[in-house]
């Protein structure tokens, strides 16, 4: 079985531009969640969809959105982006989203905000 | 709320030596409870889980964990270090919100 796969790997943009994380779920799954890695706050839940609904969310600005398509893959946008922005966005699947469903990660989408 | 504690950001330790590495959590519901482990440049790969039964989970690869309701831990261990081990290691809690709640993460690095 194919593993999740972000698209793209690498990202650079500027200050107050936006930008679109794709990520393809692992067949088969139909919960996708995204998590926000950074050096100094570690890994932060972004939220969570679920068969195309949002059913959780994390603590960001609502600069930070995202949705899911029939086929489960999900995206998620930032809005007007900040030098604090600049992480590693890293997606998981899985195939209830439950807390005891194993989730698996992506590579991520290293983004750099200039 | 719930939240995940990890003791230690950084474990040196030599090579074919043991290692614990600690993790406490709280949580006012059932918790479930995970150890990842993220390569550089990598995502996060699941190493155990601790979803109930016995308190003893092992990996595959040597690694174990002990889930101590008590005192509110589940520690990983290992009796004997290799070079390959060397990664940051997550704890994480599952507790009914469908997310995931991860420590800070501990960086074992092992000396040859």
């Amino acid at each position: 079985k194919a593993g999740v796969t972000q698209t793209p790997r690498y990202l650079i943009k500027t200050r107050g531009q936006q930008v679109t994380l794709s990520c393809s779920p692992i067949s088969g799954h139909r919960s996708v969640s995204w998590y926000q890695q950074t050096p100094g706050q570690g890994l932060q839940f972004l939220f969570e969809y679920f068969s195309e609904t949002q059913r959780n969310k994390g603590n960001f600005p609502g600069r930070f959105s995202g949705r899911q398509f029939s086929n489960s893959r999900s995206e998620m946008n930032v809005s007007t982006l900040e030098l604090g922005d600049s992480a590693l966005y890293l997606c998981a699947s899985s195939f209830g989203g439950t807390s005891t469903d194993t989730q698996y990660f992506g590579p991520g989408t290293r983004l750099t905000v200039l | 709320a719930q939240s995940v504690t990890q003791l230690d950001s950084q474990v040196p330790v030599f090579e074919e030596a043991p290692v614990e590495l600690r993790c406490n959590y709280s949580s006012s519901v059932s918790v479930y409870l995970f150890w990842y482990v993220q390569y550089p440049n990598q995502g996060l790969q699941l190493l155990l889980k601790y979803l109930s039964g016995s308190t003893l989970v092992e990996s595959i690869n040597g690694f174990e964990a002990e889930f101590n309701k008590s005192q509110t831990s589940f520690h990983l261990r290992k009796p004997s270090v290799h070079i390959s081990d060397t990664a940051e290691y997550f704890c994480a809690l599952g507790a009914g919100s469908y997310q995931l709640t991860f420590g800070k993460g501990t960086k074992l690095s092992v000396i040859p």
